[in-house]
């Protein structure tokens, strides 16, 4: 597609509930990035994909997150036993090559919260 | 740890002004970028800045790369309330995941 794509754009779960965010990146991108935007804070850094590898997952807060990417396209995000503390914007990007800082473009996000 | 640190956090200006936020760090960094971020949207890229001392411009925006390539600033002429919101800068160094600052709220007042 022309952009990247996020779905859900919301999503309300109660806690200790499995939650699935997906990410349609920029066709023809081979990086894909998930950072977490905490209200009113910056981006943390969770997972870099290359192809369908991911090089870095150091940012993934516990076990309890995982993600995967296929096809060298989309990805998805689960948050197994979700946490009070889980609730934040969490935001897919994508870019043509990895580690060339070249800059990313983003999704407009997934808003979770969690009850 | 590699820090990117932002100032000021928050700025209220009315339209017309000029103002700059600063990006700093200890780290010396290949690339830079700012971004701009409206509430409900995801970052959106403004400027790659790659070169020690390099200044762009964006129409009433210049981006600047300090000498070291571990800081710049954005300063923006004659504000308008079109230019609200979250600017954040994130810098990356060639086989490290790029980091980000926690941002700079901008609110421009008609």
């Amino acid at each position: 597609g022309a952009g990247v794509s996020q779905s859900p754009s919301n999503k309300v779960t109660e806690k200790g509930k499995d939650v699935e965010l997906r990410c349609d990146p920029i066709s023809g991108h081979t990086a894909l990035y998930w950072y977490r935007q905490s209200l009113g804070q910056g981006l943390e850094f969770l997972i870099y994909f290359q192809g369908n590898s991911a090089p870095d997952k150091s940012g993934l807060p516990s076990d309890r997150f995982s993600a995967e990417r296929t096809g060298g396209s989309v990805s998805t995000l689960t948050i197994q036993r979700t946490q009070q503390e889980d609730s934040a914007v969490y935001l897919c990007a994508s870019s043509l090559r990895g580690g060339q800082g070249n800059g990313y473009t983003f999704g407009s996000g997934t808003r979770l919260t969690v009850v | 740890t590699q820090l990117l640190e932002q100032s000021p956090q928050f700025l209220s200006i009315q339209e017309g002004e000029n103002l700059t936020v600063y990006c700093n760090s200890s780290s010396v960094f290949s690339s830079l970028q700012w971004y701009r971020q409206e509430p409900g949207e995801g970052p959106v890229l403004l400027v790659t800045v790659v070169t020690g001392g390099e200044v762009k411009k964006l129409k009433r925006l210049t981006f600047q790369f300090g000498d070291a390539r571990k800081d710049s600033s954005l300063h923006i002429t004659a504000a308008q309330p079109g230019d609200t919101g979250l600017y954040l800068c994130a810098g990356s160094r060639t086989g490290f995941k790029t980091i980000f600052g926690a941002g700079t709220r901008l609110f421009v007042k008609a």
